[in-house]
């Protein structure tokens, strides 16, 4: 079967750094999608991922690793408007997205 | 353009009832998805249309769901006698073509979706 697996929880200190780990197996692969999820409200874009390497977009950045089948997300300067839920998501050989739970992210003054 | 709209942000209706939410996508998108979302879950995939055509839909879809896009613009999902185990959030998101924009990464971008409660 196909799974994505991320923690449910972390807890992070406003101004600190946060690295939300996701592990995939999946059947093929065409990119990884990270998408922030404010209670109550919709998914928002946040980055993607295709290659091998790091993508720096802001105060956020993605890196993914296809061989070991693992992607972060990591968060730097955290604000308290970043407390939110945050999915990865795999896009697989039918162009399909398959969702992670998400890891629910709150932030401690 | 304003993104998508969903309507209505909030239903609730009693066992048994049908209940019809609407999705508006981006005007510019082909493709419109339907997922539902529970607390605590990724967004499970229901069904997407590219224009007017419903290309697929998943499995675990009963019968009493069914959805539409009939002028590939707007699209609306029914559900018929409804179950306790359908309250959830139903969200609509669209995107491009694949290979159109965005680098190839064909991202969606989604409605602030419909809660359903059945009581």
């Amino acid at each position: 079967g196909q799974n994505i697996d991320q923690p449910t929880e972390m807890t992070a200190t406003e101004g600190a750094i946060v690295q939300i780990n996701c592990t995939y197996q999946t059947s093929g692969f065409n990119g990884l999608f990270w998408y922030q999820q404010h209670a109550g409200e919709a998914p928002t874009f946040l980055s993607y991922n295709v290659l091998d390497g790091l993508e720096e977009k802001g105060r956020f950045s993605s890196f993914l690793s296809r061989s070991k089948g693992y992607s972060y997300l990591l968060l730097k300067e955290l604000q308290m408007k970043d407390s939110a839920s945050y999915l990865c998501a795999v896009k697989d050989s039918n162009y399909q997205l398959i969702w992670g739970a998400g890891t629910k992210l709150i932030i401690k003054p | 353009d304003t993104g998508v709209s969903q309507d209505p942000r909030h239903k609730i209706t009693k066992r048994g009832q049908n209940v019809t939410f609407r999705c508006d996508p981006i005007s510019e998108h082909n493709r419109l998805y339907w997922y539902r979302q529970t607390l605590g879950q990724g967004p499970e995939f229901l069904t997407y249309f590219q224009n007017e055509a419903q290309l697929e839909k998943s499995r675990l879809l009963s019968d009493r769901f069914s959805a539409e896009r009939p002028k590939g613009s707007f699209s609306t999902l029914e559900i018929q006698r409804t179950e306790q185990g359908d309250s959830a959030m139903y969200l609509c998101a669209s995107s491009p073509l694949p290979g159109t924009g965005d680098s190839g990464a064909n991202v969606l971008t989604f409605g602030a979706g419909s809660r359903l409660t059945v009581l």
